[in-house]
């Protein structure tokens, strides 16, 4: 596999269950992102990790709760969501977590995980 | 706060036409900035990064440019196809971040008619 991956790319869950939404990135890089795009709004980030650090949180509910075990892998635990958290959740990895590369620094998307919460 | 907004939300043309997408933000102290594609149901594609020092950068039939002092960039689509029909997105970093963040606009939704 080469790129970011992501899994399940579809969920539907109940406001009380719990679920594990999982991203991997197989490029080397050493900066994770998780990103909320809900209909007819921007893109929002929730969090970044740089070198396995949570360098942003991004005032997000604690009802989502991140987690990086390494560089290569990024998961968002979820519990107890409301249906307001229905949307489309994209993973993305940099080479580095902070601006640098002389301004050519880019991020590189996984395809998402569209969750329906009920 | 950096704001970025895309003109128009969504655009139909037919094949063969060539056209103009719009990106704006409010501060003019950027890194640089991104174009992105998005299918339906999809991740993003990045499409062109032109750095804070550039004007334009080109792939294939997509040229964006970039003027920092009115705080604009476009994408011109030459002779647009079917499959070129998708959001683009554009992007700028957050430049009073300490890590890297970026701040999209709503995307315009490009539909290209055969």
């Amino acid at each position: 596999e080469t790129g970011v991956t992501q899994t399940p790319r579809h969920l539907v869950m109940g406001m009380t269950n719990k679920k594990s939404l999982k991203c991997e990135q197989h490029l080397g890089h050493n900066a994770m992102y998780w990103y909320k795009q809900s209909a007819k709004k921007p893109l929002e980030l929730m969090f970044v990790y740089n070198f396995k650090e949570q360098t942003e949180n991004n005032s997000v509910p604690s009802r989502f709760s991140p987690e990086c075990p390494n560089s290569s892998h990024l998961f968002l635990h979820l519990h107890t969501l409301q249906p307001e958290d229905s949307a489309l959740y994209l993973c993305a990895s940099s080479q580095e977590g902070r601006l640098a590369g002389g301004g050519s620094e880019t991020q590189y998307f996984g395809p998402g995980t569209r969750l329906l919460v009920l | 706060k950096q704001e970025v907004t895309q003109i128009p939300a969504a655009l139909s043309v037919p094949e063969g036409e060539n056209l103009v997408l719009n990106c704006s933000f409010t501060d003019s102290a950027i890194y640089n900035l991104q174009w992105f594609r998005q299918d339906p149901g999809k991740g993003l594609t990045s499409l062109l990064l032109i750095q804070s020092s550039q004007r334009e950068q080109t792939s294939g039939r997509l040229n964006a440019s970039l003027d920092k002092s009115s705080g604009r960039s476009t994408l011109y689509i030459a002779a647009s196809q079917p499959g070129d029909s998708a959001t683009y997105l554009c992007a700028v970093p957050d430049s009073g971040a300490g890590s890297y963040q970026l701040t999209f606009g709503k995307g315009t939704k490009l539909s290209v008619i055969p």
